[in-house]
């Protein structure tokens, strides 16, 4: 069964400039987050997907947003990007949206703002 | 408020050496999940081991074992006969069920090297 799949793996983008990053979850799983990872502040919860509505979103920016499409697949946008958008960010997914789920992560999409 | 500190930045052992790393949380909700993850140097987040508030038995899965203790608000975590290929970052993580939010909550992360 194939994993969580995060395209592209890497980015380089300059500021002011917007990003959109997508994410297959694992087949079969309807639930997705998002979290951004910066060696600073570490891993942060985004928002989280479940039958193409946002549930849950975390402390950030309105730069910062999702949706989900009714395959489950899911994709994130950062607007206006700033240097401290530099970040790994990772998806999870996991089978519905439950608070004993195990999340599964796919490698992550490293983007640079220059 | 949710928290949890990983007090080990970074640590460094000889392979065999036995290496525990820490964990303590804060949550004021009682019933809640913790979680272990691994990270190594390809990024991907990998699941270890999860445990709810109200299972307290500990667990030995192979050379890894689990320490989760509510008196104290810690969730050990400990590698036996530590192998070159455990060399990675190992995140605990928690999360409260109130809301049945899956947001989960990571401490910052403590870099293990197993040397040679």
């Amino acid at each position: 069964k194939a994993g969580v799949t995060q395209t592209p793996r890497y980015l380089i983008k300059t500021r002011g400039q917007q990003v959109t990053l997508s994410c297959s979850p694992i087949s079969g799983h309807r639930s997705v987050s998002w979290y951004q990872q910066t060696p600073g502040q570490g891993l942060q919860f985004l928002f989280e997907y479940f039958s193409e509505t946002q549930r849950n979103k975390g402390n950030f920016p309105g730069r910062f947003s999702g949706r989900q499409f009714s395959n489950s697949r899911s994709e994130m946008n950062v607007s206006t990007l700033e240097l401290g958008d530099s970040a790994l960010y990772l998806c999870a997914s996991s089978l519905i949206q439950s608070p004993k789920n195990i999340q599964y992560f796919g490698a992550g999409t490293r983007l640079s703002v220059l | 408020a949710q928290k949890v500190t990983q007090a080990q930045t970074e640590i460094s052992v000889v392979e065999k050496e036995d290496v525990t790393l820490d964990c303590v949380y804060e949550t004021r909700d009682t019933t809640y999940y913790l979680f272990w993850y691994k990270q190594p140097p390809s990024g991907e987040l990998v699941f270890l081991i999860r445990r709810n508030s109200f299972d307290e038995q500990n667990e030995i899965s192979g050379r890894y074992s689990w320490n989760f203790q509510k008196s104290t608000s810690s969730f050990n975590f400990t590698i036996t006969a530590s192998q070159v290929v455990d060399s990675a970052v190992y995140f605990c993580a928690l999360r409260n069920s109130y809301g049945g939010s899956e947001k989960l909550v990571f401490g910052k992360g403590t870099k293990l090297t197993v040397n040679p």
